[in-house]
């Protein structure tokens, strides 16, 4: 049981180049998140899913776009790198929304230069 | 939009003294829980408090809720070295849109 798991760990990318940050989870959870983690702002909410097939815009969206084709992954996609994403990227995964608890990934340190 | 907020930012104290660090938030919550998040690491779920809760235990965990107040706290007795971390009060705000808001963390560093 692997849990929560993300592809890559790190990553450089230029201004304007794209990627696609994968996470995995073999719990059967329904729910999805990707956060970001910068210094002193704590995690802010990207996008999640609430099952297969959907997703919905968290806090700071803008420039993200994400994809839940099946229900054990959720791919986090840059299309136009900036440096302003320069950043750790945290997925997550709950069985079901609040009370119950997320469960992350190791994480993704992205630097865009 | 930041719910909660930890207090102190950053606490250091010496190996088997107690910690002490706090929750306040805005507005009202049906949950709060806490996190821990070692250097380098995701974020590890340690205790969940409902709002109808007052005190909640977990080994060396002591969580306390005052809805009066907005205000958590989380006190780690008997600190040991492995305790170094950060710790995140998370909220779901009253809209129930199936997320929860995290804090900005308590740094907490144990001195040997």
């Amino acid at each position: 049981n692997a849990g929560v798991t993300q592809t890559p760990k790190f990553r450089v990318l230029k201004t304007g180049q794209s990627m696609t940050l994968l996470c995995a989870q073999d719990m059967n959870h329904e729910y999805m998140y990707w956060y970001r983690q910068d210094p002193g702002m704590g995690l802010r909410l990207i996008h999640y899913s609430v099952g297969e097939g959907t997703t919905a815009k968290g806090e700071v969206p803008d420039g993200y776009n994400v994809s839940r084709l099946k229900k054990q992954n959720f791919l986090l996609g840059l299309e136009s790198a900036a440096p302003s994403q320069t950043s750790v990227y945290f997925c997550a995964s709950s069985y079901k929304q609040t009370p119950y608890e997320q469960y992350f990934g190791p994480g993704t340190r992205l630097t865009v230069t | 939009s930041q719910q909660g907020e930890e207090d102190p930012q950053a606490l250091s104290i010496q190996e088997g003294e107690n910690a002490t660090m706090n929750c306040s938030y805005k507005t009202s919550i049906n949950n709060l829980q806490w996190y821990r998040q070692n250097s380098g690491r995701g974020l590890v779920h340690l205790i969940l408090i409902r709002s109808n809760e007052r005190e909640k235990h977990s080994g060396r965990l002591r969580v306390t809720l005052d809805t009066s107040k907005k205000s958590s706290s989380l006190l780690i007795t008997a600190s040991r070295a492995a305790d170094t971390a950060s710790y995140f009060c998370a909220t779901d705000p009253p809209v129930r849109d199936d997320k929860i808001i995290f804090g900005k963390g308590t740094r907490l560093h144990i001195l040997p």
